[in-house]
């Protein structure tokens, strides 16, 4: 089993959708979880953090977390087409950041 | 901060050369990262250190690879000999480590062609 699964897409949604973003991981213990944001031909970017059980709202993106079902989402409103990238879900897990492989997302204007 | 910088940005290589790729973290970090990311295999951790020391290197695939950090602002990671199937695109992050968050900045990366 994979320690962060995530659907690999691509996720396509019309501007000025919600996209939503899913995201498990397996390991219970884990206690910081992330959501970066990559663009084609560039470097990662922390868009979103959350430890706590819950929604954390940030402008047009939200996180979601539930460790009981190990499971961690971003919705992102008002989609534009500046959000077409690919995400990658992750968490720490001791010293190292687990990272999942992505879900491009697409959004059409 | 200039951010993360990584050199070189691209390296085109033959098979059976050796192949050096640099780092330098952000000043006041002591967490850094080598990561490879391929579209097969997504981000891949090869490395990590702390403090100038390896911690896990678990993630390194063969002894053809080979990391190194002398110093708090400068690592290398080498591959000799190289393969094609190394090619790939090397991120190097770094953090500052500790407890709770520590969000990792990644640097460009160095796109590795090997033919």
């Amino acid at each position: 089993q994979k320690e962060v699964e995530q659907n690999s897409g691509p996720l396509s949604v019309p501007e000025g959708a919600i996209a939503s973003l899913n995201c498990t991981y397996s390991d219970r213990g884990s206690q910081s979880f992330f959501w970066y944001r990559q663009y084609s031909g560039k470097s990662p970017e922390l868009i979103m953090f959350i430890y706590s059980n819950g929604d954390k709202e940030d402008g047009r993106f939200t996180a979601q977390l539930n460790k009981a079902s190990q499971y961690v989402s971003l919705l992102i409103r008002d989609s534009q087409p500046s959000d077409s990238a690919t995400y990658l879900c992750a968490f720490r897990g001791g010293f190292k950041t687990i990272f999942g492989a992505g879900t491009r997302l697409f959004v059409k204007a | 901060d200039a951010g993360v910088i990584q050199s070189p940005r691209h390296e085109v290589t033959e098979m059976g050369q050796e192949v050096t790729l640099r780092c330098k973290p952000i000043s006041g970090h002591n967490s850094l990262f080598w990561y490879r990311q391929t579209m097969m295999r997504g981000l891949e951790l090869l490395i990590y250190f702390n403090n100038n020391v390896p911690i896990d290197d678990s993630g390194m695939p063969e002894d053809r690879f080979s990391a190194k950090m002398p110093n708090a602002s400068f690592s290398t990671l080498k591959i000799q000999p190289s393969e094609p199937r190394d090619s790939a695109v090397y991120f190097c992050a770094s953090s500052s480590a500790g407890v709770g968050l520590n969000e990792q900045f990644f640097g460009p990366g160095t796109r590795l062609t090997v033919l």
